[in-house]
């Protein structure tokens, strides 16, 4: 069992849909949450971070923490053509390490 | 000019040739990592530095090496390609602190053919 769980997709929305894109895990150790978002050929680069438990807003973007379930979401309101890409979660144990384990991404389609 | 930039940006090598991936910063950051991204498989840490003198396997370190020349330059080694590292690498840099945000270069396109 990987220890991050990721649906692939990819998903197909329309513009103005609310998505919902999750991930779970089995390390309990985890204690930082993030969702990288990463355009064709690019580089991955950070959207939102969450520090254990708890929901996080930034304009049309909502991170969701639930430890006890070990399930993280990411919402994305009022969704745009320019948010198609792949979305990638990715989490981290509170070492000195600081690795980031990522799942797999799903990948997000917005039709005009 | 990209805080991280990786060369080459894309690269097709035999089966058995040694191959050397750059990477170079100007975010000031002590830690640098190299992932690899599979479809499907997602991003997986390869090896990865604190500093000049601190090198660590990551999860899929078999088949690779690196070097740490400096604190903005990591370089990632193929040793003798094979067709399975056929992958896209990522170098990252952090600061480290509260392990909140990694920084990615572009990426490197690798085929072994």
């Amino acid at each position: 069992q990987k220890e991050v769980e990721q649906d692939p997709g990819p998903l197909s929305v329309p513009e103005g849909a609310i998505v919902s894109l999750n991930c779970t895990y089995s390390n309990s150790a985890f204690q930082y949450f993030m969702w990288y978002r990463q355009y064709s050929r690019k580089g991955p680069e950070l959207l939102m971070y969450t520090y254990s438990s708890g929901n996080k807003e930034d304009g049309r973007f909502t991170a969701q923490v639930d430890k006890s379930s070990k399930y993280i979401s990411l919402f994305i309101r009022d969704s745009q053509p320019s948010d198609s890409a792949t979305y990638l979660c990715a989490m981290s144990e509170k070492d000195s390490s600081y690795k980031l384990i990522f799942g797999s991404g799903t990948r997000l389609l917005v039709r005009p | 000019d990209a805080d991280v930039t990786q060369t080459p940006r894309n690269r097709i090598t035999k089966t058995g040739k040694r191959i050397m991936l750059e990477c170079s910063q100007t975010k000031g950051h002590d830690r640098m990592y190299w992932y690899r991204q599979d479809p499907g498989l997602g991003l997986r840490l390869i090896y990865y530095s604190f500093d000049v003198k601190d090198i660590n396997k990551g999860e899929i370190s078999d088949g690779y090496s690196v070097s740490r020349q400096a604190q903005a330059k990591f370089s990632l080694s193929l040793e003798s390609a094979i067709p399975n590292q056929t992958a896209l690498y990522f170098c990252a840099t952090s600061d480290g602190a509260g392990g909140t945000e990694a920084f990615f270069g572009q990426g490197t396109r690798l085929t072994v053919v």
